[in-house]
């Protein structure tokens, strides 16, 4: 199947400083790239969707200048949490779908832990 | 509000036990149902459900949706350790997102 990757697998970052994690799909053109966030013991929480070249929308809830989501290739996503503190500590996972992909067509990435001291 | 609600939150079985895990939803204008397995990182895909009454089926794991009362299960057969991981049901929503149940996280001891 196909093969979506994020970088890095796992970042600790002092409070105050951002944090860049890149999703990538390797081998398909992802029109449309998904971040969510997982606390633990939770279930996945949609923080919002980007479609290459437009701006993302984001879920009820989600500050958009606290998480900065940029679509700007076919195959990369990055997602920037800026000014992080302790209670963005968190495992974010991306997910990418192709061009009129159906829903079992969306593959996840491996995801990010940030844990932010 | 749309909910998807999973149950038992959590459940620990022996080896070759039969376990049937559960998802509710609430919402009118219902698309899909997926079902997918999240070990310690990504969610990997079970199935998609859109029909009511069909059961789909691979290996040891089978789903069925019940479209008049809201629900769908997810089965699994003659468990095994590899089974265990949590189990996630999501909602395909009119705006073509995923909305995730709460998850249930099986342990299937030797």
């Amino acid at each position: 199947g196909a093969v979506v990757s994020q970088h890095p697998s796992r970042v600790i970052c002092k409070s105050g400083t951002s944090v860049k994690i890149e999703c990538r799909s390797l081998d398909f053109q992802a029109t449309t790239m998904f971040w969510y966030r997982q606390f633990p013991k939770q279930s996945l929480m949609l923080m919002a969707t980007s479609n290459e070249g437009s701006k993302a929308t984001y879920e009820q809830g989600v500050e958009k200048d606290k998480f900065l989501i940029n679509h700007a290739s076919l195959t990369l996503s990055t997602l920037t949490v800026t000014s992080a503190h302790p209670e963005d500590s968190s495992f974010y996972i991306c997910s990418a779908r192709g061009a009129g992909g159906r829903a079992d067509t969306q593959y996840f990435g491996p995801g990010t832990r940030l844990t932010v001291l | 509000e749309d909910k998807v609600v999973q149950s038992p939150l959590s459940l620990v079985v022996h080896e070759g036990d039969t376990v049937t895990l559960n998802c509710s939803y609430e919402v009118t204008n219902f698309r899909s149902l997926l079902w997918y397995k999240q070990e310690k990182k990504a969610p990997t895909f079970l199935f998609m459900l859109t029909s009511s009454g069909i059961e789909k089926k691979s290996g040891r794991l089978s789903s069925i949706l019940d479209k008049k009362e809201l629900f769908s299960i997810l089965n699994i057969t003659a468990t095994q350790t590899g089974d265990s991981a949590v189990y996630l049901c999501a909602r395909l929503t009119g705006a073509n997102n995923l909305f995730f149940g709460t998850g249930t996280r099986l342990t299937v001891i030797p």
